[in-house]
This record gives structure tokens, sequence and C-alpha cells, in this order.
């Protein structure tokens, strides 16, 4: 099977512009998970959809959002940018073993905030 | 707050001997812990995991074990190779959430 793929892997943006990053999941997984990679904060969740809904949420401002479409595909978009949102960006699909979610990771889109 | 904390942000182990990397929590209601290894610029790669009903479970040359009465968790590594080295991330959640709260990292660095 195909790993969690991201698009772009790399972007550089202006403050105060928009950017939107997409997640294409493991096929079959249906839940699709975001986190932000900082060197200052680490890995933080962001949020989490699940057919196609927000199940969960981080503790980020609403500028930053997300969706989940009918092919499990996701994006997340952060309006006016600020220079603190530099980070890589990480999407998880999570699969269901006996006990507890795994979830696996796509490679990141590395967003750069100038 | 940090819920779930590595206090040591690096290591150094030589080839062939046991890496031991710790990880410790504070939130009880956690029940689900996994362990990532992450290179620069690549998202994390899923190592291993436990459920809170276990207290050890073994993959390969990897095994974690559970002390839940100290909220302790721990990776062991038998035998450590180079391509070991890496960010080691250890990861709770809460039931069925899929929302993973990380550490903050241990850098693994196995010396040949």
């Amino acid at each position: 099977k195909a790993g969690v793929t991201q698009t772009p892997r790399y972007l550089i943006k202006t403050r105060g512009q928009q950017v939107t990053l997409s997640c294409s999941p493991i096929s079959g997984h249906r839940s699709v998970s975001w986190y932000q990679q900082t060197p200052g904060q680490g890995l933080q969740f962001l949020f989490e959809y699940f057919s196609e809904t927000q199940r969960n949420k981080g503790n980020f401002p609403g500028r930053f959002s997300g969706r989940q479409f009918s092919n499990s595909r996701s994006e997340m978009n952060v309006s006016t940018l600020e220079l603190g949102d530099s980070a890589l960006y990480l999407c998880a699909s999570s699969l269901l073993r006996r006990d507890g979610y795994e979830q696996y990771f796509g490679p990141g889109t590395r967003l750069t905030v100038t | 707050d940090q819920q779930v904390k590595q206090n040591s942000p690096s290591l150094s182990v030589q080839e062939g001997r046991i890496s031991i990397l710790n990880c410790d929590y504070t939130n009880s209601m956690f029940d689900y812990f996994l362990w990532y290894k992450k290179y620069p610029a690549e998202g994390p790669t899923f190592l291993i995991s436990i459920s809170s009903i276990k207290d050890k479970n073994e993959d390969g040359r990897f095994t974690v074990f559970l002390n839940k009465s100290a909220k302790h968790l721990s990776l062991h590594i038998v035998p450590s190779q180079p391509g070991d080295s890496a960010v080691y991330f250890c990861a709770a959640s809460l039931g069925s959430a899929r929302q993973l709260t990380f550490g903050s990292g241990t850098q693994l660095t196995v010396l040949p």
C-alpha cells in the first residue's frame, strides 16, 4: 500500500498570506490527523477528521482550519500567516488495532513564513 | 503543562549494546502508548505500541515496558545499530481518541 502523501513538500509564504496543505491518507484509512512540529513547541496536535467531520481539535487559533473530503483526503488551511507559523506540518492516518489507534505519518510539508 | 515528558534530550550508545529510552507521563487517563523514530525533514515512523492493560510488548529488537504505577515507559533496543540513530518520540493517547500527545524527543546516537 502507498503511504500517507502530503503536498507540497516545501512552501514559502509571506506574512499575512494564507496557505492550503493537502494530505492523502493510506488507502482504507478514514481518519486524518494534523500536527505541527516546531523547535520550541515540539509535535503538537492540530485537529483530526473522521468521515468528513472534525472529531478533535487542539489548542490552536481559529486561523488554523481543515476539512476532509468523501475520499478521506484532507486539507488544512492557515489564514493570515504569522512568522511563528513556520513549521513542519505533518499529517497522519490511523489504523485501529486491538488496543488502540496507531498513526502513520506522511513526510510533512515544510512551511516557511517570511 | 507537559503531559508526556522525555527528560533526556540525548543518549549515546555503543553499537551492539542496549539503548534504553525513557518517558514519563502525568495523565493517568492515558491508556495507549506509542514510540516513533524520526529523521530530520521526515515524518515520524511508527515503531511499537503498548496498551495500558499490558506491561511489556516486544517486536524484534524493540521492547517497550510500561509501569503504570510510576507512570513511566521505556523503549529498549537490543542490539543497537548505527542505523538506529535518530530522534525517538514517545506518545500517548486516550481510549479511542486519535489524538496523540508527544514527548519532546530523545536524540539517540549509536556509535560504531
